[in-house]
């Protein structure tokens, strides 16, 4: 399996910070990875696919990069609606798997 | 839009079992590929199952043997049976389109709780 391991943990930042994710994989794959973004007691919500590709809809201030074993998610400046877990996926193989999560607080 | 909606959690023993219902809306489920991912209290996103297209499925180790997943095409709806169902499956269970190579959109959950 292809373990996922995201950091940091939490992360505390204030409004107009910007905000590095890192999703580092056990083994290298091609760029089947996703971030996604969740807010308390809702479903998650897809923001980036193919690595590096912005989901319509979601803002520009995100966006992603990486390949084979290291990939992040960017925020370019921290908006309060931001304040969130987010979460990485692989979909290269099975089964699929996800980061432990980096919670982004209030500073 | 594509519209996910699923139903049919509940409280359960341990040993019990669960149906749960996904029904979608703005897609066409036969021609889909469907997951269902879960959640534990307090926990992260964890991959259960998937079932393409074409009805070939994929479970996770932990649930293998003991969930099922499936559909009904004419009705629109993606199922769980889960059988056997023991403490650490409380989660909630989200079902989810696999829009190629990546999940969205999600369902908003719903909650199964394995107590006695």
């Amino acid at each position: 399996d292809v373990q996922l391991t995201q950091s940091p943990a939490f992360l505390s930042a204030s409004v107009g910070d910007r905000v590095t994710i890192t999703c580092r994989a056990s083994q290298g794959f091609d760029n089947y990875l996703a971030w996604y973004q969740q807010k308390p007691g809702k479903a998650p919500r897809l923001l980036i696919h193919a690595a590096s590709t912005l989901q319509t809809g979601v803002p520009s201030r995100f966006s992603g990069s990486g390949s084979g074993t290291e990939f992040t998610l960017t925020i370019s400046s921290l908006q309060p609606e931001d304040f969130a877990t987010y979460y990485c996926q692989q979909l290269n193989s099975s089964p699929l798997t996800f980061g432990g999560g980096t919670k982004v607080e209030i500073e | 839009e594509v519209q996910l909606v699923e139903s049919g959690g509940g409280l359960v023993q341990p040993g019990g079992s669960l149906r749960l219902s996904c029904v979608v809306s703005g897609l066409t489920l036969s021609t889909s590929w469907m997951h269902w991912v879960r959640q534990a209290p307090g926990k992260g996103l964890f991959w259960v199952a998937r079932i393409t297209h074409d009805g070939k499925t994929l479970y996770a180790d932990s649930v293998k043997g003991r969930f099922t997943i499936s559909r009904d095409n004419a009705k629109n709806t993606l199922f769980l049976q889960m059988d056997s169902l023991r403490d650490e499956d409380t989660a909630v269970y989200y079902c989810a389109r696999d829009a190629s190579w990546r999940l969205d959109p999600w369902g908003q959950g719903t909650l199964v709780t394995v107590s006695s």
